[in-house]
């Protein structure tokens, strides 16, 4: 079975402080694919990243930055200099196939 | 279209009625997946559809949902009987492939009274 488990229910920060979001998974699969999802209070979820399991390279896009260690089965996402509208639930996320597990969401609270 | 298109967006229904819920998904995606999001469960798989393929319904919480998908574009999810646990925002997602990123419509909140 799969499991995807977000430890934080609730990250606030000061305006351009850095945030990190941990998630940890579990899979028996050899081939999978890690994702981050971004909710805003409208309701949509938006992609930001995926990865998949035979690439820990780990990248920086503009202000975000993941940390894929397969060792430790753990897939940090890091936004830099967070900003108001990062306020937002992020939701890190397992697949294949389609057949998303997510994880129970962090909310994330930006105050200027 | 240019997104994901779920209609209706708000839906209340009385327990017991059936609903239908709709999803157009992005033009040449041909993966198509629904989800449910409510507070208790947070994020579940329900349904998903990949081309041709016969759809993989393993995440359906019971025989009273169903969903299908025509012509390979639009699906409908149909909750028959409703009950009051069904209350939920429905999510559609559609990804260009089986392991692309899913691009999700803004959902169909169910409200069943």
């Amino acid at each position: 079975a799969q499991k995807v488990t977000q430890a934080q229910t609730e990250i606030s920060v000061v305006e351009k402080e850095d945030v990190t979001l941990d998630c940890v998974y579990e899979t028996r699969d050899t081939t999978y694919y890690l994702f981050w999802y971004k909710q805003p209070p409208s309701g949509e979820l938006v992609f930001l990243i995926r990865r998949n399991s035979f690439d820990e390279q780990n990248e920086i896009s503009g202000r975000y930055s993941w940390n894929f260690q397969k060792s430790t089965s753990s897939f940090n996402f890091t936004i830099t200099a967070s900003q108001v509208v990062d306020s937002a639930v992020y939701f890190c996320a397992l697949g294949y196939w389609g057949k998303l597990q997510f994880g129970a969401g962090t909310q994330v609270v930006v105050t200027p | 279209g240019a997104g994901v298109s779920q209609s209706p967006s708000n839906k209340v229904t009385e327990k017991g009625k059936d609903v239908e819920l709709r999803c157009d998904p992005i033009s040449g995606h041909t993966a198509l997946y629904w989800y449910r999001q409510s507070l208790g469960q947070g994020l579940e798989f329900l349904i998903y559809f990949q081309g041709n393929s016969a759809p993989d319904k393993s995440g359906l919480p019971s025989d009273r949902f169903s969903a299908e998908r025509t012509g390979g574009s639009v699906s409908t999810l149909t909750i028959q009987r409703t009950q009051q646990e069904d209350s939920a925002v429905y999510l559609c997602a559609s990804s260009l492939d089986t392991v692309g990123e899913a691009f999700f419509g803004q959902g169909t909140r169910l409200t069943v009274v």
